[in-house]
């Protein structure tokens, strides 16, 4: 099956520095990979999506790159806010399942 | 976006009883739901895929007669944690794709369930 692994574990940035988290998939097959954003206590929400054919996406602050060469494929968030801290997910779909990495956990510090 | 309703939020109950969690997606059509259990500080783990009208597929070492999943309509998955005990106690998670865009999956808010 599928293997994501995220990096990093946790990440610490400073209000308004950008912050970068990211994903590897071991499956040529994958062909979408959506990011989460989960609060504490809450389900995770979907924020940013890009799938196998494209090579990049963004929406306002955020953004997200994939490298289906390398199997890589990374969240980028501009001018950080307090709000944003959170747990970040990444997940790639292969055929009708969704594997998910292991989580980073984001202080945006004021 | 779409909304996907789980309930209830938070649930406490004795060793031996069952729980029923309901997930419903409220303004599309989900003919899969998933069920995913959530350990502190961790991933979420796939439990179990729920086919409207069919079996659910369950993942390898998940109890299908200890988590019962029924999904009888388009709308409403609902899973059943049979004789629950103590280590059964975690975050349970649905999410449904919708029908009209397959890669795209929403979560619920969760279940939060402490078995004493």
């Amino acid at each position: 099956g599928e293997n994501v692994e995220q990096h990093p574990s946790t990440l610490s940035v400073q209000e308004g520095d950008s912050a970068v988290i990211k994903c590897t998939y071991s499956d040529s097959a994958s062909n979408y990979f959506p990011w989460y954003k989960q609060e504490l206590g809450k389900g995770p929400q979907l924020i940013i999506d890009i799938r196998s054919n494209v090579g990049e996406k963004k929406d306002q602050r955020i953004a997200v790159t994939l490298n289906k060469t390398a199997k890589h494929f990374s969240l980028h968030i501009t001018e950080t806010q307090p709000e944003d801290s959170a747990v970040y997910f990444c997940a790639a779909k292969n055929f009708n399942k969704f594997y998910f990495g292991s989580g980073t956990k984001l202080n945006v510090k004021p | 976006g779409a909304v996907v309703s789980q309930h209830p939020s938070r649930v406490i109950c004795k060793s031996g009883t069952s729980v029923k969690i309901e997930c419903r997606s409220l303004d599309f059509q989900a003919t899969t739901m998933f069920w995913y259990r959530q350990f502190p500080k961790k991933s979420l783990m796939l439990m179990a895929t729920s086919n409207e009208g069919s079996k659910a597929t369950y993942e390898q070492g998940v109890e299908k007669d200890k988590f019962l999943i029924n999904h009888a309509s388009l709308t409403l998955s609902t899973l059943t944690v049979t004789s629950a005990h103590p280590e059964d106690s975690s975050f349970y998670i649905c999410s449904a794709r919708d029908r009209a865009g397959p890669n795209i999956q929403y979560f619920g808010a969760g279940t939060r369930l402490s078995v004493l």
